[in-house]
């Protein structure tokens, strides 16, 4: 059982460059996620998915797209890589849904995609 | 003011001790907690759920204050295994609501 896993680990581009981080979880979550993560701030949500073939904007979603064609997998991408765009990416999924307010909504994150914008 | 905040520390403690972290969140809305565990360079993991009544696991205990608006971890017994960064998590309701906190890193030292 693999869990959540991110291709590739690790990616530097030149600006301008386009490229497309994938995620692939093997749990038959319904919710997928992904994050960027800074120096000295939270993990910030780019795009998440409800279900296959949905996507949605998140709290820091310019320069980013995503799609969700099948449910196993959520593609996030660069179409034009820019300096402020180096980061750590973090896909996560989820069983339930975010709205869940019981306390069941446990993310699942892959290991991490470090990128470097030069 | 942020939604979530905490301590960045490092909190340096010696094998055997107590430690606690607090977390503040702003969002008197929010409904569910989380402390997950991020080690250097690896993906954050669920620690353990925040539960109104108070919860423990192990040498883990979590706190939550509503009236004060915040939560809380206290470690029993520090490990060297527990070197990691805590991160508070918030979900106020909704996709968008999951917030992180910024963490707080622990170093146990021998």
């Amino acid at each position: 059982n693999a869990g959540v896993t991110q291709t590739p680990k690790f990616r530097v581009l030149k600006t301008g460059q386009s490229m497309t981080l994938l995620c692939a979880q093997d749990m038959n979550h319904e919710y997928m996620y992904w994050y960027r993560q800074d120096p000295g701030m939270g993990l910030r949500l780019i795009h998440y998915s409800v279900g296959e073939g949905t996507t949605a904007k998140g709290e820091v979603p310019d320069g980013y797209n995503v799609s969700r064609l099948k449910k196993q997998n959520f593609l996030l991408g660069l179409e034009s890589a820019a300096p402020s765009q180096t980061s750590v990416y973090f896909c996560a999924s989820s069983y339930h849904s975010a709205g869940d307010l019981s306390g069941a909504n446990v993310l699942t994150f892959g290991a991490g995609s470090r990128l470097t914008v030069l | 003011r942020k939604e979530v905040e905490q301590d960045p520390g490092p909190f340096n403690v010696p094998e055997g001790a107590t430690v606690a972290f607090n977390c503040t969140y702003s969002n008197s809305a929010s409904q569910s907690f989380f402390w997950y565990r991020q080690d250097c360079r690896k993906e954050p993991k669920l620690l353990m759920s925040v539960y109104s009544s108070g919860n423990e696991d192990g040498r883990f205990t979590a706190q939550l204050n509503r009236a004060s608006q915040y939560i809380s971890l206290l470690i029993r017994d520090s490990k060297l295994s527990d070197s990691a960064t805590y991160l508070c998590v918030v979900n106020s309701g909704g996709y968008q609501k999951v917030t992180f906190g910024t963490g707080t890193k622990l170093q146990v030292i021998p």
